[in-house]
């Protein structure tokens, strides 16, 4: 049982390059998010999907979208990399709305020069 | 607005210590609230949680109980060992909210022998 994983764990981006985060559960979850981490900021929510085939704003979505591929999947798009979205990205799921825990995956270290 | 307020770290303890991470809550409905546990270099797990008030949760020798009318959930631990070094953080979730999470800015913990 594999739970949530993210590809690929390190990259490093050319300022105005793109490029997909994919993330994946194997816990038949139906709600998926996608959060940066900062130093001194702790996780802030990018976006999430309450279930498959919806998509909602989280607290920091500019420079950012979002494809709920399958109840499985759910993947975060940089169109336009900048300097200011070098992070750590972390992909979550939960059974449920209200209260249910959130499963994290191992992260996505983004470095944009 | 629903919000976590988490004590700074880092914080640094002898191997048997008592532990005390304090956190407190403001939430406009009724929260979930949470401790998550990062390693370095990994992704965040689930510590201990408490759905409602005057619950205790507990897990691995750390507690934190449920105060609803001092808003507060903090993580304590009698006697920590070298293993609990890690950064903590402190999260509510409110139904009403899609199960969007708020996290706290993390406690950094390192425990020397």
């Amino acid at each position: 049982n594999a739970g949530v994983t993210q590809t690929p764990k390190f990259q490093v981006l050319k300022t105005g390059q793109s490029m997909t985060l994919q993330c994946a559960q194997d816990m038949n979850h139906n709600s998926m998010y996608w959060y940066r981490q900062d130093p001194g900021m702790g996780l802030r929510l990018i976006y999430y999907s309450a279930s498959e085939g919806t998509t909602d704003k989280g607290e920091v979505p500019n420079g950012y979208n979002v494809s709920r591929l399958n109840k499985r999947e759910f993947s975060l798009r940089l169109e336009s990399a900048a300097p200011s979205q070098t992070s750590v990205y972390f992909c979550a799921s939960s059974r449920l709305q209200g209260g249910e825990t959130q499963y994290f995956g191992p992260g996505t270290r983004l470095l944009v020069l | 607005g629903d919000s976590v307020t988490q004590m700074e770290g880092p914080v640094t303890l002898s191997e048997e210590a008592f532990l005390t991470i304090n956190c407190t809550y403001t939430a406009t409905g009724y929260p979930s609230l949470f401790w998550y546990v990062q390693y370095p270099g990994e992704g965040l797990q689930l510590l201990l949680k408490a759905t409602k008030a005057d619950d205790k949760g507990s897990n691995k020798g750390f507690e934190a109980t449920y105060r609803k009318e001092t808003t507060s959930f903090h993580l304590e631990k009698g006697s920590v060992q070298v293993s609990d070094s890690a950064v903590y953080f402190c999260a509510l979730s409110v139904s009403n909210t899609g199960n969007q999470f708020y996290f706290g800015t993390g406690t950094s913990l390192t425990v020397i022998p």
